[in-house]
């Protein structure tokens, strides 16, 4: 399958501080680009769908200003969780889309301190 | 909009033995079903899916049915083995929802040597 490469796998980071997660599709190109968020045992919870060079698409319940999208070309996609909280800990997945089939990227095990 | 439901949340089989878990959807124009296998701490992986001008799909151990009319797919895995342990997400397709997919709530799969 497809190649779908999330970045950072793991990050700590200081209660008021932004973290970058990074998407990227490595050998196609992704029309869509979809962020989610996963708690312990549950499923996936999407919390945005971005097109590339448009704004993203956001879930009801999902602040738009503290979860900020950038998907700059059709391989790259960004997530910035800003002035991050303890509540914002989770674990976040990216997927990218071709026109039939999503494949996920590794996930980032986000902790806020 | 679509709604997906799994069944069962927990399943334990022995070494060799088979697995089935069963999705069904509400949507009657949702076209495409593929299933995701989770590592833990790992993004999901596509590990088969049809479309809904098909009934049933094989892959080695791995087979998924699909019927329209009662809107239900099933994976079943034949001869499991211990690496078969992960959470299976079944997912749904609307048609005209762009990529968008819902997704069940997962089924943790446990296969006891």
């Amino acid at each position: 399958g497809a190649v779908v490469s999330q970045h950072p796998s793991r990050v700590i980071c200081k209660s008021g501080t932004s973290v970058k997660i990074e998407c990227r599709s490595l050998d196609f190109q992704a029309t869509t680009m979809f962020w989610y968020r996963q708690f312990p045992k549950k499923s996936l919870m999407l919390m945005a769908t971005s097109n590339e060079g448009s704004k993203a698409t956001y879930e009801q319940g999902v602040e738009k200003d503290k979860f900020l999208i950038n998907h700059a070309s059709l391989t790259l996609s960004t997530l910035t969780v800003t002035s991050a909280h303890p509540e914002d800990s989770s674990f976040y997945i990216c997927s990218a889309a071709t026109g039939t089939e999503a494949f996920f990227g590794q996930g980032t095990r986000l902790t806020v301190v | 909009g679509e709604n997906v439901e799994q069944h069962p949340s927990t399943l334990s089989v022995q070494e060799g033995d088979s697995a089935v878990i069963k999705c069904t959807y509400s949507d009657s124009a949702s076209n495409y079903f593929p299933w995701y296998k989770q590592e833990l701490g790992k993004g999901p992986q596509l590990i088969i899916d049809i479309r809904s001008n098909v009934g049933e799909k094989k892959d080695q151990r791995i087979a998924v049915t699909l019927n329209k009319t009662a809107k239900h797919f099933s994976l079943h895995i034949t001869e499991t083995q211990p690496e078969d342990s992960a959470v299976y997400f079944c997912a749904a397709r609307e048609n005209n929802a762009g990529n968008m997919l819902t997704f069940g709530g997962g089924t943790r799969l446990m296969v006891k040597p």
